[in-house]
């Protein structure tokens, strides 16, 4: 089955800065990757997702990058805000199917003011 | 509109005991799933219904778990004879394609 990796597992950034967080994948027919933020003790939400038929998607201050070759794909958020402190989790879906999404360990994003 | 409902929110039951987690999705949303969520983990699937009938079971850890939903909407999570270890917090999401809207979630304490 689908194998997703999450790293890190904590990151600590000063407001303004650019954060990243990479996961990596094994099944090649993974064609769709969602990340969700989950602020403590609220539920996942989805902020950002991308196809395997593109390579880069934008959204304001968040982006997330995909490299189907290497089975890795990446969330980037620029000039980052307090509010942007949360757990961030990448997912796959398995097996080219609609339904099963396999999740990372999530990243606990902290943004220091 | 309303988003997915869980309850309760929060349960603290003694081992051994039973117990029943509910969910109610977005309606019209013909897919539903249930994961598990502990302390520092990332989630965990359970189960997957599409409609009412449940293609894949293959999360659910041991046959003291068990789900059903009727008449495409409600869901209902039974966990038997609950010992320490099934203590987490429980997600149910539903989808009517490919974003997974989640509830909040039922917290569970298995003393």
């Amino acid at each position: 089955g689908e194998n997703v990796e999450q790293h890190p597992s904590t990151l600590s950034v000063q407001e303004g800065d650019s954060a990243v967080i990479k996961c990596t994948y094994s099944d090649s027919a993974s064609n769709y990757f969602p990340w969700y933020k989950q602020e403590l003790g609220k539920r996942p939400q989805l902020i950002i997702d991308i196809r395997s038929n593109v390579g880069e998607k934008k959204d304001q201050r968040i982006a997330v990058t995909l490299n189907k070759t290497a089975k890795h794909f990446s969330l980037h958020i620029t000039e980052t805000q307090p509010e942007d402190s949360a757990v961030y989790f990448c997912a796959a879906n398995s097996g080219g199917s609609n339904y099963k999404l396999t999740f990372g360990k999530g990243t606990l994003l902290t943004v220091n003011p | 509109g309303a988003g997915v409902s869980q309850s309760p929110s929060n349960k603290v039951t003694e081992k051994g005991k039973d117990v029943e987690l509910r969910c109610d999705p977005i309606s019209g949303h013909t897919a539903l799933y249930w994961y598990r969520q502990s302390l520092g983990q990332g989630l965990e699937f359970l189960i997957y219904f599409q409609g009412n009938s449940a293609p894949d079971k293959s999360g659910l850890p041991s046959d003291r778990f068990s789900a059903e939903r009727t008449g495409g909407s409600v869901s209902t999570l039974t966990i038997q004879r609950t010992q320490q270890e099934d203590s987490a917090v429980y997600l149910c999401a539903s989808t009517p394609a490919n974003e997974q809207f989640f509830g909040p979630g039922t917290r569970l304490t298995v003393l």
